[in-house]
């Protein structure tokens, strides 16, 4: 089944804890992306990438990092999580960028106590 | 800067009737815009994808329409159900690296 997964789904952490949450397609997708959604800013662009090993900000970059050495996967890192990260974070992947259909993860809630 | 408005921001209506989501947004440059369901507690799921050469486009009873010259959009569904209650997200994509999404309808069908 073609699908986008993110782990954990669920996580509950403290200020300063470095965390990753993974992010994998099985669609052999060019391009990925990351997104926060908060209540009344909705969904906000973190990071994307456009290939393996090629990466770029979004609108809300700071306090983020990513990689992508694999074409499937893309995690998502905070090195030094603060309670203005608590969100819903949601991957998302397509073939190519802008023109094609987007595939979004399931998404993954974080509460920074 | 790209601005993505939707309007109501709830909607609950009968079983049965037609509908129609509306969406705005403030720069025509589109490559296309798209609209997704979110389901509380799940992810986004791509309903329809309009390019921006396009006037609308159908999936069963669904219709989405295209305006980019007035910059709005206009999501149809035809005969509702109660499966259809979710939010309805719709998002533009400006450039190649993103999409930016408006806040969203949240859609209650009563039986």
């Amino acid at each position: 089944e073609a699908q986008v997964t993110q782990n954990p789904r669920y996580l509950i952490t403290v200020t300063g804890k470095k965390l990753t949450v993974t992010c994998s397609q099985n669609m052999n997708h060019e391009y990925m992306s990351w997104y926060r959604q908060d209540p009344g800013l909705g969904l906000r662009q973190i990071y994307y990438s456009m290939n393996v090993e090629v990466t770029d900000k979004g609108d809300v970059p700071e306090g983020y990092k990513v990689s992508r050495k694999e074409k499937r996967n893309f995690p998502l890192i905070l090195e030094s999580p603060s309670p203005n990260q608590t969100s819903l974070y949601f991957c998302a992947s397509s073939p190519l960028a802008g023109a094609e259909t987007q595939y979004f993860g399931p998404g993954t809630r974080l509460l920074v106590l | 800067k790209q601005e993505v408005t939707q309007i109501p921001a709830a909607l609950s209506v009968p079983e049965g009737e037609n509908l129609v989501l509306n969406c705005s947004f403030t720069d025509s440059a589109i490559y296309n815009l798209q609209w997704f369901r979110q389901d509380p507690g799940k992810g986004l799921t791509s309903l329809l994808l309009i390019q921006s050469s396009q006037r609308e486009q159908t999936s069963g009873r669904l219709n989405a329409s295209l305006d980019k010259s007035s910059g709005r959009s206009t999501l149809y569904i035809a005969a509702s159900q109660p499966g259809d209650s979710a939010t309805y997200l719709c998002a533009v994509v400006p450039g190649a690296q993103k999409l930016v999404f408006g806040q969203g309808t949240r859609l209650t069908i009563n039986p």
